[in-house]
């Protein structure tokens, strides 16, 4: 039984608009969530992070929303690019030790 | 920021050969270094949780005689994988714990390993 979910596995964006990718956890005493980049045959790299004691984090052209009632969170990029083209990760868990989701592999399209 | 090195990127073997893997803290000491394996298309899976100086905690399904880790020192930590498979065939990612945190919460990971057994 899946604890991340992220239930679209795929997403295309035209350039210059926004991608939300969207994560679900069942665990509600989850309270470190991270979102990672990963382009094939490579190592994920870390995006962005939020804990819950906020619900709103920024970072340049990355925002991450986190809703502790509906225990779901969601990655905006604003403004998308074709370099962000790659499977994005969201993971959550108890600080020492984090759960993955699937995985939405994203596009964006010139 | 913290660097983490894995080592071979991508290694070719026969069955029933074994194979080993290692993942090296750069610039940091990391006392917890995890182990994932990622299927084609698929998530990443957590193997092991290896905690230096001590023996590796497994997560239910993964076979402790056939990986096997060892975390020596707090910077390096090494996968066998032992009587190699074409079923182990996959891409295998370590991730190393900078306690000192930051916004990734130390979770730093290598660059991954792709194993071919043939």
């Amino acid at each position: 039984d899946q604890q991340v979910k992220q239930n679209s596995p795929s997403l295309s964006v035209q350039e210059g608009r926004i991608s939300i990718l969207n994560c679900d956890y069942t665990n509600s005493m989850f309270d470190y969530f991270l979102w990672y980049k990963k382009y094939p045959a490579e190592g994920p790299t870390f995006l962005i992070s939020i804990s819950s004691i906020k619900d709103k984090n920024e970072d340049g052209r990355f925002t991450v929303f986190l809703n502790k009632s509906a225990k779901h969170l969601s990655l905006h990029i604003v403004p998308s690019q074709p370099g962000d083209s790659a499977v994005y990760f969201c993971a959550a868990g108890p600080y020492d030790k984090v759960i993955f989701g699937p995985g939405t592999s994203l596009s964006v399209i010139p | 920021g913290a660097v983490v090195s894995q080592h071979p990127s991508w290694v070719i073997c026969k069955s029933g050969t074994s194979v080993k893997i290692e993942c090296r803290s750069l610039d940091f000491q990391a006392t917890t270094m995890f182990w994932y394996r990622q299927f084609p298309k698929q998530s990443l899976m957590l193997m092991a949780t290896s905690n230096e100086g001590s023996k590796a905690t497994y997560e239910q399904g993964v076979e402790k005689d056939k990986f096997l880790i060892n975390h020596a020192s707090l910077t390096l930590s090494t996968l066998t994988v032992t009587s190699a498979h074409p079923e182990d065939s996959s891409f295998y990612i370590c991730s190393a714990r900078d306690w000192r945190t930051g916004a990734n919460y130390g979770y730093t990971f290598g660059s991954g390993t792709r194993l071919t057994v043939v």
